[in-house]
């Protein structure tokens, strides 16, 4: 089956810092890829839609400022959180759309922020 | 009322039990429907689809009741690598992200 990577997978950083997260699709082109959020023992939850070429679109209450989005290839997308503080420690899942629409999820970062 | 709920369990069963987990879900405009698996700290990966006529995929059976709302998975036989969290997945119409419930933890003991 198709494969996404996320790097990296784990990430550790002090509150106040950025981190970027890399979504990359290696064996296939996606127009759309998903970042979710999880926390312990809770649904995935979408944050944002990451479209190719263009202005991602955020969920309901997901800060765009914060999260920054870009899709700048067919094969990448970036999520980086600004100005990290301990209640952004989570598992960030991306997840990338082929043509067919079937969705593929990358292996997930865990960030903790200190 | 969250759009997909599921119990959480644990579900601790023997193996070679049969176990069944279930999930409602709220938006009556939903058109695809799924059971993922999630391992510990892992992301989640597809198990099966789910259609109304119901499906079945060696050891595993899905079932769609469009009326009620309401999807099962049901697992025979169960083993020790079945182990993990399910979790119930909805796509609504004309959304392409999926919905997920907050999954069902499966503990399946020797």
């Amino acid at each position: 089956g198709a494969v996404v990577s996320q790097h990296p997978s784990r990430v550790i950083c002090k509150s106040g810092t950025s981190v970027k997260i890399e979504c990359r699709s290696l064996d296939f082109q996606a127009t759309t890829m998903f970042w979710y959020r999880q926390f312990p023992k809770q649904s995935l939850m979408l944050m944002a839609t990451s479209n190719e070429g263009s202005k991602a679109t955020y969920e309901q209450g997901v800060e765009k400022d914060k999260f920054l989005i870009n899709h700048a290839s067919l094969t990448l997308s970036t999520l980086t959180v600004t100005s990290a503080h301990p209640e952004d420690s989570s598992f960030y899942i991306c997840s990338a759309r082929d043509a067919s629409g079937e969705q593929y999820f990358g292996p997930g970062t865990r960030l903790t922020v200190t | 009322r969250k759009e997909v709920e599921q119990d959480p369990g644990p579900f601790n069963v023997p193996e070679g039990a049969t176990v069944a987990f279930n999930c409602t879900y709220s938006n009556s405009a939903s058109q695809s429907f799924f059971w993922y698996r999630q391992d510990c700290r892992k992301e989640p990966k597809l198990l099966m689809s789910v259609y109304s006529s119901g499906n079945e995929d060696g050891r595993f059976t899905a079932q769609l009741n469009r009326a009620s709302q309401y999807i099962s998975l049901l697992i025979r036989d169960s083993k020790l690598s079945d182990s993990a969290t399910y979790l119930c997945v909805v796509n609504k119409k004309g959304r392409r992200a999926l919905t997920f419930g907050s999954g069902t933890r499966l503990q399946v003991q020797p």
